[in-house]
């Protein structure tokens, strides 16, 4: 049973788009996070969160944007969609384990992305 | 900086055979470690993880992980695989000293074969 939820699971767009990649949690944890995935690549850590009204991006360059109202949701947003935005994106959480840096990650089923 | 190398990109292996995913890193720093699963169609899963304690960790269905401090590597083993094996394997590792990051490897594909 799924604690991290994504929705849509998948989505075709055509360009200009706005499009929000939705991302609720039920476990009460501080930190989320989202990642682009491509086949055959590294995962990409793109933006996170260390609470409420706290973001950060991450290492990845992206044009999307994230917001932190409420503990359990962090949704992701593309103002106007582009086919270089074509990918899977990965939203996760993880629990305080009382160890600075063990980040044990619970992960959504992701949202496959496809921009005409 | 860190890094992750899975020196496998696809391992293919017969059912009941044993097999090993291998994984290398490269920290300035000491690190947590990780290998998580992906299932077809799936988000990851985390599969086991090495935080402090015995270098040899297991997880519930078999699978085996040994840190090797000398040889910065985390290979992942099976005894004996079963085709419900068949997916990616993602090693990943964090910074002992705090921080957001995870840095993952680029996967390892398990195809079991009948």
């Amino acid at each position: 049973e799924a604690d991290i939820y994504q929705t849509p699971r998948y989505l075709v767009i055509g360009t200009g788009k706005k499009i929000t990649l939705e991302c609720s949690q039920t476990m009460g944890h501080d930190k989320m996070y989202w990642y682009q995935q491509d086949p055959g690549m590294e995962l990409h850590l793109i933006h996170y969160s260390y609470g409420v009204n706290s973001t950060e991006k991450g290492d990845l360059s992206s044009e999307s944007t994230v917001s932190r109202i409420r503990t359990e949701h962090f949704p992701l947003t593309l103002e106007s969609a582009r086919p270089s935005h074509t990918s899977q994106y990965l939203c996760a959480s993880s629990e305080d384990l009382g160890k600075p840096g063990a980040n044990v990650l619970t992960f959504g089923a992701g949202s496959r992305l496809t921009v005409l | 900086a860190q890094s992750v190398t899975q020196l496998d990109s696809q391992v293919p292996v017969f059912e009941e055979a044993p097999v090993e995913l291998r994984c290398n890193y490269s920290s300035s720093v000491s690190v947590y470690l990780f290998w998580y699963v992906q299932y077809p169609n799936q988000g990851l899963q985390l599969l086991l993880k090495y935080l402090s304690g015995s270098t040899l960790v297991k997880s519930i269905n078999g699978f085996e992980a040994e840190f090797n401090k000398s040889q910065t590597s985390f290979h992942l083993r099976k005894p004996s695989v079963h085709i419900s094996d068949t997916a990616e394997y993602f090693c990943a590792v964090s910074d002992r000293g705090g921080g957001f990051k995870t840095i993952f490897g680029a996967g390892t594909r398990l195809f079991v074969k009948a």
